[in-house]
């Protein structure tokens, strides 16, 4: 099983809402990964947690706040979000640092 | 800091072969992979290589690796009209990060 599942599907939210997305997987995976992905082009690193530990926070401004309760789970918690902040929100899984990238199929967010 | 090329599109008829160039500046990759990206989905892995390898085929897919000149390719052998997608090339070095090229977007026509 390679599966990375994501939820919800599509978000809707206001820039004074606070809602989160979840990334889950059971393949084992010690190595977590949140992007960012706008129309036609490629997934921006957004933060990479290691055994369940902050490893990479790529300059990501502090309405997104990642959270890493167990080693299968990965949530994204977004407060007082921007329009810009619209975009595909991937989450991916590997077994270690460098190793393959398992993706999950995103959430779409829209923010009013 | 690393780079990854592609070009960003690429018209193919039904049945022919389509072959999906990417170059790369670090020398240092240790694998280096193919993700599909249809319209509103996730990436799909299709396949990886190692940098030792030369050549991985599977199916209808090939990839072939010229270490020498950091250039990669993935052939796709009749391509169908379920092929149109994104083609992202990426590579990592064992490091912490992936560096995705910008994509090839493909379409297949009738």
């Amino acid at each position: 099983d390679t599966e990375v599942t994501q939820t919800p599907k599509h978000l809707v939210m206001g820039m004074t809402n606070k809602k989160s997305l979840k990334c889950e997987q059971h393949m084992g995976h010690r190595a977590m990964y949140w992007y960012k992905q706008k129309a036609k082009k490629p997934p921006e690193l957004m933060f990479v947690y290691s055994y369940e530990k902050l490893s990479i926070n790529e300059s990501v401004p502090s309405r997104f706040s990642p959270e890493c309760p167990n080693s299968s789970l990965l949530n994204l918690h977004l407060h007082a979000l921007q329009p810009e902040d619209s975009a595909l929100y991937l989450c991916a899984s590997t077994a270690g640092l460098g190793e393959t990238q398992y993706f999950g199929p995103g959430t779409r967010l829209l923010v009013l | 800091g690393e780079d990854v090329e592609q070009s960003l599109f690429l018209s193919v008829r039904e049945g022919d072969s389509s072959v999906i160039n990417c170059t790369y500046t670090d020398s240092s990759s240790t694998y280096l992979y193919w993700y599909k990206q249809e319209p509103g989905a996730g990436l799909q892995l299709l396949t990886y290589i190692f940098s030792n390898m030369d050549m991985k085929q599977d199916q209808r897919l090939t990839v072939l690796l010229n270490k020498k000149d950091k250039h990669l390719s993935l052939r796709i052998a009749d391509t169908q009209t379920g092929d149109s997608a994104i083609y992202f090339c990426a590579e990592t070095d064992y490091g912490q990060n992936f560096v995705f090229g910008p994509g090839t977007r493909l379409s297949v026509l009738p």
